[in-house]
C-alpha cells in the first residue's frame, strides 16, 4: 500500500506562532500537494509541487505560509503568523508524476489548533 | 475548470438500509475517481478508488458505479451499519488537481 507520512499528527500554536508541518511523499512521487479542510467541510487545495518546484498555489499561500520541498522525499507546509482562521487539517498528498492518469494517496494530515 | 456536485449532504438512513451518493463531474477527461470516508476528528480513509475504465467495482459491501456518459459517479453502500457513520467525499483527478465534492454526512440509525 502506498503511504505518504506527515507528521505530527497534532499541532497546537499559540495566535502569532510559527507552525510547521512536514510530509513524506511516497517513494518515487514527483507530485506533492497540500489541501486545508476545516470541520470535516470541502477540502481547500493549497499547493502543488512538481519535482519539489511549486507550480501553483493559492494567494494565502503566497501571503502567508512558507511551502517547500528540499527534496524528493521530504516537504513542508509552514504558516509564518498563525491565525485562529488557521485551525484546520492540513492533508498532504502525492503521486507518481503529474496528469490526469495518476493515482492520488493522502496522508493522514497534521490537526493544527490555533488557540 | 473541473468541478465537482456531490448530494445529497446530509442523509440518515436506518440499519440495514443502503445509502447512495451521487457525484457529478463536469470534465469528460477526468481519469481517476475516488470515495473517501472521514470519521469524526480523522482524515481521510480511501475507500475505493476507480479508473475511467471501469463502469462498475465492488469491494466489502460498497459499490461504486461510474457513468461517463452523464458524468456521474455513485457510491452505494448495501446494509448500512452505524459504523458507517461518516462524511463521505467523492473527488476526481484532473489535471494535476484532485477536486473535492462538498461531503455527505451519513448518518445510520441503529
Amino acid at each position: 500500500d502506498a503511504a505518504v507520512t506527515q507528521k505530527p499528527r497534532y499541532l497546537i500554536k499559540m495566535k502569532g506562532q510559527e507552525a510547521e508541518m512536514k510530509c513524506i511523499p511516497e517513494k518515487g512521487h514527483t507530485a506533492v500537494f497540500w489541501y486545508q479542510q476545516k470541520q470535516s467541510k470541502e477540502l481547500k487545495f493549497l499547493i502543488y509541487f512538481q519535482n519539489q518546484q511549486p507550480l501553483d498555489q493559492i494567494d494565502m499561500v503566497k501571503e502567508r505560509f512558507s511551502a517547500v520541498c528540499p527534496s524528493s522525499s521530504l516537504c513542508s507546509l509552514g504558516i509564518r503568523t498563525c491565525e485562529a482562521e488557521d485551525s484546520a487539517l492540513y492533508l498532504c498528498s502525492s503521486s507518481q508524476r503529474q496528469g490526469a492518469n495518476t493515482e492520488v494517496f493522502f496522508g493522514k494530515g497534521t490537526r493544527l489548533t490555533v488557540v | 475548470g473541473e468541478q465537482v456536485e456531490q448530494r445529497p449532504p446530509h442523509l440518515s438512513v436506518p440499519e440495514g438500509d443502503s445509502a447512495v451518493i451521487i457525484c457529478t463531474y463536469t470534465d469528460s477527461a477526468t481519469a481517476y475517481f475516488y470515495w473517501y470516508k472521514q470519521e469524526p476528528g480523522a482524515g481521510l480513509q480511501l475507500l475505493m478508488s476507480v479508473f475511467s475504465n471501469v463502469d462498475r467495482k465492488e469491494e466489502q459491501g460498497l459499490t461504486v458505479l461510474l457513468n461517463k456518459k452523464d458524468k456521474q459517479l455513485s457510491l452505494n453502500l448495501t446494509a448500512a451499519h452505524p459504523g458507517d457513520s461518516a462524511v463521505y467525499f467523492c473527488a476526481v483527478t484532473n489535471a494535476y488537481k484532485v477536486i473535492f465534492g462538498k461531503g455527505t454526512h451519513l448518518h445510520v440509525l441503529p
